[in-house]
């Protein structure tokens, strides 16, 4: 079965600074990865996808993601971040043959001034 | 705006009582899922239909029903009404059903149920 792994449910960062969110994935295929952000009272919004090929995937909003097979993880990286960033992250796995996204539990990232 | 549309955005029932919260999907898009965000559950994937048929199933409850009709809307019904069933509701579309199945899925604003 797929499941998903965020392991922290809050991040916070300095405007400017680096973020990270993690994300681990444990399936029995070939996974098709991909993250979400969701805003206060908005439906989630599609930021990039890992299907094949380059493990490093650039995004929207400066986002970008690498995959790496042997960690089985798919972290979400900015080089510098924005306020306007801080929203609920999420992290979705879906198996190369299979229909169905499973979510992982989210991170809230939150980016002081 | 991603083009999958949720109507009632604000739902307020008692418990006993249904409901049934629409989606149209975006331009196009063959695959309809639902999915149900609680505080203390995350997001959780209730069912899928692509094209009209039903595709997969995740935890939905016997209480709740779904179907896409030929226009590719869909409906998700919520019957016997608990508490535990306030939550938000997204609807989401994709292109693609087939296999495999590389595309991503794009999510209304959702209906939020509250029961009281």
């Amino acid at each position: 079965a797929q499941s998903v792994a965020q392991p922290e449910d809050q991040v916070n960062v300095a405007e400017g600074n680096p973020l990270t969110v993690k994300c681990t994935y444990s399936v029995s295929g070939n996974p098709y990865l991909f993250w979400y952000v969701q805003y206060p009272n908005r439906g989630l919004q599609f930021l990039l996808k890992y299907i094949t090929g380059d493990n490093l995937v650039k995004g929207s909003y400066g986002f970008e993601a690498e995959f790496n097979k042997s960690q089985t993880s798919f972290h979400l990286k900015k080089p510098s971040a924005l306020v306007s960033d801080s929203a609920l992250y999420f992290c979705a796995v879906r198996e190369d043959y299979g229909q169905n996204f499973v979510f992982g539990p989210g991170t809230r990232l939150s980016v002081l001034p | 705006d991603s083009g999958v549309t949720q109507t009632p955005k604000h739902l307020i029932t008692a418990t006993g009582q249904r409901v049934t919260l629409r989606c149209s999907p975006r331009s196009g898009d063959l695959s309809v899922y639902w999915y149900q965000q609680s505080l203390d559950q995350g997001l959780q994937f209730l069912i899928q239909y692509y094209n009209g048929e039903e595709r997969a199933k995740g935890n939905i409850l016997e209480r709740f029903s779904a179907q896409q009709f030929p226009d590719l809307h869909s409906e998700l019904n919520l019957s016997s009404l608990e508490l535990g069933d306030s939550a938000l509701y997204f609807c989401a579309s994709s292109t693609t059903g087939g296999f495999p199945n590389t595309g991503e899925l794009f999510f209304g604003e959702g209906s939020r149920l509250t029961v009281l």
